[in-house]
């Protein structure tokens, strides 16, 4: 299917562990984003990627490690788990930077 | 320091009539602006844009004016209709810079259109 999908849409963890939220995308988008979003804060970046194992950080980066060896694929990793990372986790991609992005449908994390 | 700033939290507007939605804005390097759509348990969907060239841009029933002076910028969605119920988070740009920070979001509004 064309677009951008996320897995897994729901996912409990438990403090401490290591948890990957996987991101693809079909159009072959140069940029890719994570964004986090919560109550009271609404969406902010985490990390992006303008192109195949180019990434930087976004606004809010600790705790959070991303990679992107094929241009279709942007996975975020959490490497130790904490309660704080609870959230929805969206994942959108662009032509350009500051232009028009389109997200994925979501994933939940809840960390226990 | 939040650099988009959406003030109220949410609006309740009567089925018909106009809903407008207010975004200001701080950094005066944004040059594009950008409104997204959202319903629950679903990503955000872009709505409309504008870049900082112009005041105002129409797509059927949305419309979004700038005011550059100002650091506003508004949706204006007549008429309102039951299906325009969802959050709107307005969004900004250096687009002419590469837009290194992708999008800056506004922490959004939740739409209500009542019968």
């Amino acid at each position: 299917d064309a677009g951008i999908t996320q897995s897994p849409r729901y996912k409990i963890t438990e403090t401490g562990r290591q948890v990957t939220l996987m991101c693809h995308q079909t159009w072959s988008h140069s940029y890719m984003f994570w964004y986090r979003q919560d109550l009271g804060h609404g969406l902010r970046l985490i990390y992006y990627s303008a192109a195949a194992d180019i990434t930087d950080k976004g606004e809010v980066p600790d705790g959070y490690v991303v990679s992107r060896s094929k241009t279709e694929n942007f996975p975020l990793t959490l490497e130790s788990a904490t309660r704080s990372q609870t959230s929805v986790y969206f994942c959108a991609s662009s032509w350009t930077a500051g232009g028009e992005a389109f997200f994925g449908q979501g994933t939940r994390l809840t960390v226990v | 320091d939040q650099q988009v700033k959406q003030n109220s939290p949410s609006l309740s507007v009567q089925e018909g009539r106009i809903s407008i939605l207010n975004c200001d804005y701080t950094n005066s390097m944004f040059d594009y602006f950008l409104w997204y759509k959202k319903y629950p348990a679903e990503g955000p969907t872009f709505l409309i844009s504008i870049s900082s060239i112009k005041d105002k841009n129409e797509d059927g029933r949305f419309t979004v004016f700038l005011n550059k002076s100002a650091k506003h910028l508004s949706l204006h969605i007549v008429p309102s209709q039951p299906g325009d119920s969802a959050v709107y988070f307005c969004a900004a740009s250096v687009y002419s810079g590469g837009g290194a920070d992708g999008l800056t979001f506004g922490k959004g509004t939740h739409l209500i259109i009542q019968p």
